[in-house]
């Protein structure tokens, strides 16, 4: 089965620093990648995907890259905000299983 | 609209007692799953339905656990003989389609073995 690793666990950065968070996969089958973000106390929620037809995804702040080859994809998040601060999620699925996730990176972004 | 609901919100359970959780998912949406989230820990893959096809049991952690979707909608997962270590935050998850579209959490219920 597919198995996800997440760096770092924890991450510290000040407002207005970027942040990056990577995650590997093994199951060189996998072709959808997204990523949840859950804030302290609230439910997981999608904040980006990507496909594995694309190497890189932008949404204002946020962007996703993808390397197939490598095996790994990245969270990176610009200008952070103290509204940033959250735990972040990847996850990884081929198209007839289940998502397999990371174990999280919690990210505090200090004013 | 409505979104993914569960409930109870919280549960505390004296351990070897059974405790049935509840999950609502978004109306229309035809795959639920069921995770487990411990401290520290990611999203656990539990269990997975999609339509009325035969249920995803692969994440089950041992036969103490069983869930069922009736109609389709509603589903229940069910924990026998409660252990300390079954204590974690249990989350619901639909979505339109299976498996690679957005999943719509619910709040969880967060279960407690004493």
């Amino acid at each position: 089965g597919e198995n996800v690793e997440q760096h770092p666990s924890t991450l510290s950065v000040q407002e207005g620093d970027s942040a990056v968070i990577k995650c590997t996969y093994s199951d060189s089958a996998s072709n959808y990648f997204p990523w949840y973000k859950q804030e302290l106390g609230k439910r997981p929620q999608l904040i980006i995907d990507i496909r594995s037809n694309v190497g890189e995804k932008k949404d204002q702040r946020i962007a996703v890259t993808l390397n197939k080859t490598a095996k790994h994809f990245s969270l990176h998040i610009r200008e952070t905000q103290p509204e940033d601060s959250a735990v972040y999620f990847c996850a990884a699925s081929e198209s007839r299983s289940t998502l397999t996730f990371g174990k999280g990176t919690m990210l505090l972004v200090s004013p | 609209g409505a979104g993914v609901s569960q409930s109870p919100s919280n549960k505390v359970t004296e351990k070897g007692k059974d405790v049935e959780l509840r999950c609502d998912p978004i109306s229309g949406h035809t795959a639920l799953y069921w995770y487990r989230q411990s401290l520290g820990q990611g999203l656990e893959f539990l269990i997975y339905f999609q339509g009325n096809s035969a249920p995803d049991k692969s994440g089950l952690p041992s036969d103490r656990f069983s869930a069922e979707r009736t109609g389709g909608s509603v589903s229940t997962l069910t924990i026998q003989r409660t252990q300390q270590e079954d204590s974690a935050v249990y989350l619901c998850a639909s979505s339109f389609a299976p498996h690679q579209y957005e999943q719509y959490f619910g709040p969880g219920t967060r279960l407690t073995v004493t």
